[in-house]
């Protein structure tokens, strides 16, 4: 049962802000947004996560909307390092279970 | 370096014979994970422990096994019973109670000869 919804693909231009959305309309109020990304063949990576505020990281800002049905993962100044597939995931805290959808595979182009 | 290590990083096997493979880490993680991931697909849960000596069912348990004597390990074995068992597996951990950053290793890739 897919919690959130991604575009499958999408291209940006390096050195140029990359906006990944993420729609995850049934959320619950306990539940928060990760994001993670996969390049390829590795392990995925924790990027960030938030509750219902905006949150801002070293490698990422993620703006959740008013009524946290909707969220975008932006990427400031993309490299070609971040082509990768990025996965938007909703989770209960203490909930270990965490379910990977097929998430974006994005491509930065120079 | 702090962190999780699977092994081996590539593994053939002949069908009709079971595997284990290895997951260490030495982040003092309470909880850790198996998943399977399948060519453009995403990552699926297979067992997941919160303690030791303690391990729950993911989504897709049929065909595997796990253990977790030693809070560091968490060794999965994959059985004869797997009726597609070719896939790239990854271990990951996290502290519990976290707020849910998992931390991954770099994967085991299984192929069935």
């Amino acid at each position: 049962d897919a919690k959130t919804t991604q575009p499958t693909s999408m291209d940006c231009a390096e050195g140029r802000a990359a906006n990944l959305p993420c729609n995850h309309s049934t959320i619950s109020g306990n539940e928060y947004v990760y994001w993670y990304r996969q390049i390829h063949s590795q392990g995925p990576q924790y990027i960030i996560h938030g509750l219902k505020n905006n949150e801002t990281n070293e490698m990422a800002s993620l703006i959740i909307t008013e009524d946290r049905k909707s969220s975008t993962l932006i990427l400031p100044h993309a490299t070609l390092r971040d082509t990768a597939v990025y996965y938007c995931i909703v989770r209960v805290e203490g909930d270990y279970k965490l379910s990977f959808g097929a998430g974006t595979t994005v491509t930065v182009r120079a | 370096d702090g962190g999780i290590t699977q092994s081996p990083k590539y593994l053939f096997r002949k069908e009709g014979q079971n595997v284990t493979l290895s997951c260490e880490q030495n982040l003092n993680h309470d909880a850790m994970y198996w998943y399977r991931q399948d060519p453009g697909q995403g990552l699926r849960l297979i067992y997941y422990s919160q303690i030791v000596n303690d391990f729950q069912k993911g989504d897709i348990a049929e065909g595997y096994s796990v253990s977790r004597e030693k809070k560091e390990s968490f060794p999965l074995t994959v059985t004869s019973a797997q009726k597609n068992p070719t896939a790239f597996y990854l271990c990951a951990s996290s502290q519990a109670y976290s707020t849910g950053e998992l931390f991954f290793g770099e994967g085991s890739r299984l192929t069935v000869l």
